[in-house]
């Protein structure tokens, strides 16, 4: 079966830090792969999805920004966090040709 | 740009009692999912709906999906303490250039209360 891990849970991280948040998918092959970033109770706004290595597209302008080194591997980043990137931030896989979307369990980030 | 309005934004009920939540969109979506998500964790999927007039029941809960594709409802009977939770609507986009993206409501954050 597949399976999706995404950590950490939780992160706390000071404003102006690098950021890495990981996203693996096990159990399946050529997948899409997907960031989402939650406001609190609210619904999911997309920043970044890919249909393959190295194929990235940004939804939204940000300070943020995403990497697919492996295929079943999916990674979002920053050089410098901003208190407006604290959220809680979910990945989620798709097969290529049928939704729906398999989310992981989410970060918590904090920006203080 | 396709939206999905979600109605009502919030919800307290006492145990007992039955709720409908609506998704509803001026678009037409290829499929449409309703998802649960419980505080910390990632949404659930529910169901998926797929073709227009469409009812899936999943135990107490009721889906639907217009005719038009373009709307659905979901209706809770007898809510119990555990619905407790956010739900989402998504639609699938494909069917409209969106390259496979969902399109997600702005959630419906249901209270059932013993």
């Amino acid at each position: 079966s597949q399976t999706i891990h995404q950590w950490p849970a939780t992160l706390v991280q000071p404003v102006g830090s690098p950021l890495s948040l990981e996203c693996t998918v096990e159990g399946t092959s050529n997948p899409n792969l997907y960031w989402y970033r939650q406001a609190a109770g609210r619904g999911l706004q997309l920043l970044f999805y890919s249909v393959g290595i190295g194929q990235i597209s940004s939804e939204v302008p940000q300070n943020l920004s995403a990497s697919r080194p492996q295929d079943r591997q999916f990674i979002l980043s920053s050089k410098k966090l901003l208190l407006s990137d604290s959220g809680f931030y979910l990945c989620a896989w798709s097969t290529r040709t049928a939704q729906p979307q398999h989310f992981g369990d989410g970060t918590r980030l904090s920006i203080l | 740009t396709q939206l999905l309005e979600q109605s009502p934004q919030f919800l307290s009920i006492q145990e007992g009692e039955n709720l409908t939540v609506y998704c509803n969109s001026s678009s037409v979506f290829s499929s449409l999912q309703w998802y649960r998500q419980e505080p910390g964790e990632g949404p659930v999927l529910l169901v998926t709906v797929v073709t227009g007039g469409e009812v899936k029941k999943l135990k107490r809960l009721t889906f639907q999906f217009g005719d038009a594709r373009k709307d659905s409802s979901l209706h809770i009977t007898a809510a119990q303490p555990g619905d407790t939770g956010l739900y989402l609507c998504a639609g699938d986009g494909v069917g409209n250039n969106q390259g496979g993206k969902l399109i997600f409501g702005q959630g419906t954050e249901l209270s059932v209360k013993p």
